[in-house]
């Protein structure tokens, strides 16, 4: 069945570092993939998302590209601030209509 | 302002009675779903409703119940029978955006704690 496999967690990187989360993904088709981040203690918001292959989903300085031919949907920052630090989700809309989720991989930024 | 609600956030039960969790929404979507999420997880899914007065078992749906009587509305109970019932609950909901159905937008969660 479809499945998403992300980094295990903890990360922790000081500020202005770059971050890589790798996330892959097992499907048959072309899935939807996004991300999604959740802060202490609420829920989840959508960070990102590509709905085909090379496609480049973007917000708040954050990227991940759709690569079909690795399986992959790797999120990336340029420079990161204390105030990213959360719990972050990679997942896929599966062929049975419904949100596969990895297990997260929780970031934490020191100043 | 559109979006997810869901009440209480925080709400405490003595064990062996039945508890129900609100969740209503204002985006005019027509799939609502249940998570579960036990500390340092992801996400489970509960139960799950495409239209109104229909719904489906997602993974875990021993102990739960769910209605879907309001295409606004999606509530969850834990009942008596759910063995673990201690965890932080998510509401979302989905619908229909470029043409696409996928995309799914979360309340800010119930943590229900059984003592």
């Amino acid at each position: 069945g479809d499945s998403v496999t992300q980094m295990e967690g903890p990360v922790t990187l000081s500020e202005e570092a770059f971050l890589t989360i790798n996330c892959t993904y097992t499907a048959t088709g072309y899935p939807s993939l996004f991300w999604y981040v959740q802060y202490p203690g609420e829920g989840l918001q959508l960070l990102l998302k590509a709905t085909k292959a090379d496609d480049k989903g973007s917000n708040k300085g954050f990227e991940a590209t759709y690569r079909k031919e690795t399986t992959s949907f790797h999120l990336e920052k340029g420079s990161v601030q204390v105030s990213d630090s959360a719990v972050y989700f990679c997942a896929l809309y599966s062929s049975a209509s419904k949100i596969i989720f990895g297990s997260g991989t929780r970031l934490s930024i020191r100043p | 302002d559109g979006g997810i609600t869901q009440s209480p956030k925080y709400l405490f039960r003595k064990e062996g009675q039945n508890v129900t969790l609100s969740c209503e929404q204002n985006l005019n979507h027509d799939a609502m779903y249940w998570y579960r999420q036990d500390p340092g997880q992801g996400l489970r899914l509960i139960y799950y409703s495409q239209i109104v007065n229909d719904f489906q078992k997602g993974d875990i749906a021993e102990g739960y119940s769910v209605s879907r009587e309001k295409k606004e509305s999606f509530p969850l109970t834990v009942t008596s029978a759910q063995k673990n019932p201690t965890a932080f609950y998510l509401c979302a909901s989905s619908g229909r955006t470029s043409g696409r159905t996928d995309t799914q937008y979360f309340g800010p969660g119930t943590r229900l704690t059984v003592l």
